[in-house]
């Protein structure tokens, strides 16, 4: 079952401002991972944060956990037509009986104009 | 970070035959993954490949209809058995870097069934 739920499914804004995308999740997790596709290629890995972080940062991307939420946010600053593509956030449960599997949310895609 | 590459990047098949898809990882790793992406939708895990053991399954997929092999620490295949045009999607194969919570994608097999 769908553990993330990426908010809105679709995104559109102009080159250079910036763009948030919401991930919510249902049960407990290790890790949230966050990841780009672009035109149905596969998955870059963008940014990890862990369950006991509350901000990440890495180049123009910033992103924010709430575990008592349970929810993430990913936000890309300056945006650039090359950030075109889909995003999704990816919860990973940790050892244990569900053993590293990654859960994916729905995705949003994100369409920067130039 | 772990490279990984897959064979075909795309195929075209008929309805009724079988794929088989190559993974191939730069590094020895323990557990690779194997998820499949419907046209338009999120990533779902079909099972899980460690070697010298067997794969498992999730719910929802069998091993008659996409049995798995893990020869060694680099590499996995995924056979997509008696092809319908519902197995029409982008198969991807994932792993986890050694000593990091990380999981990696490979580029993707484009698989279309007519």
């Amino acid at each position: 079952s769908q553990q993330g739920e990426e908010d809105p499914q679709a995104l559109s804004i102009q080159e250079g401002e910036n763009a948030t995308m919401n991930c919510s999740y249902k049960t407990s997790i290790n890790n949230l991972q966050w990841y780009r596709q672009n035109s149905g290629r596969g998955l870059v890995h963008l940014i990890l944060i862990r369950s006991n972080e509350r901000e990440k940062h890495s180049g123009r991307l910033r992103v924010t956990l709430d575990t008592s939420k349970k929810s993430s946010s990913l936000l890309i600053t300056a945006s650039r037509a090359a950030d075109t593509a889909s995003y999704f956030c990816a919860t990973d449960p940790g050892s244990g009986g569900s053993n590293y599997k990654l859960t994916f949310g729905k995705g949003t895609l994100l369409t920067v104009n130039p | 970070s772990a490279v990984i590459s897959q064979k075909p990047s795309r195929d075209i098949c008929q309805r009724g035959t079988s794929l088989t898809i190559q993974c191939q990882v730069d590094s020895q790793v323990t557990m690779m993954f194997w998820y499949r992406q419907q046209p338009g939708q999120s990533l779902t895990l079909i099972a899980t490949a460690n070697q010298g053991s067997e794969a498992t399954y999730e719910s929802g997929f069998v091993i008659d209809k996409f049995p798995i092999s893990r020869p060694n620490l680099t590499f996995s295949t995924l056979t997509v058995s008696n092809m319908s045009p519902e197995d029409s999607s982008i198969y991807l194969c994932s792993t986890r870097q050694g000593g990091t919570d990380t999981q990696y994608f490979g580029p993707g097999t484009r698989l279309t069934v007519l």
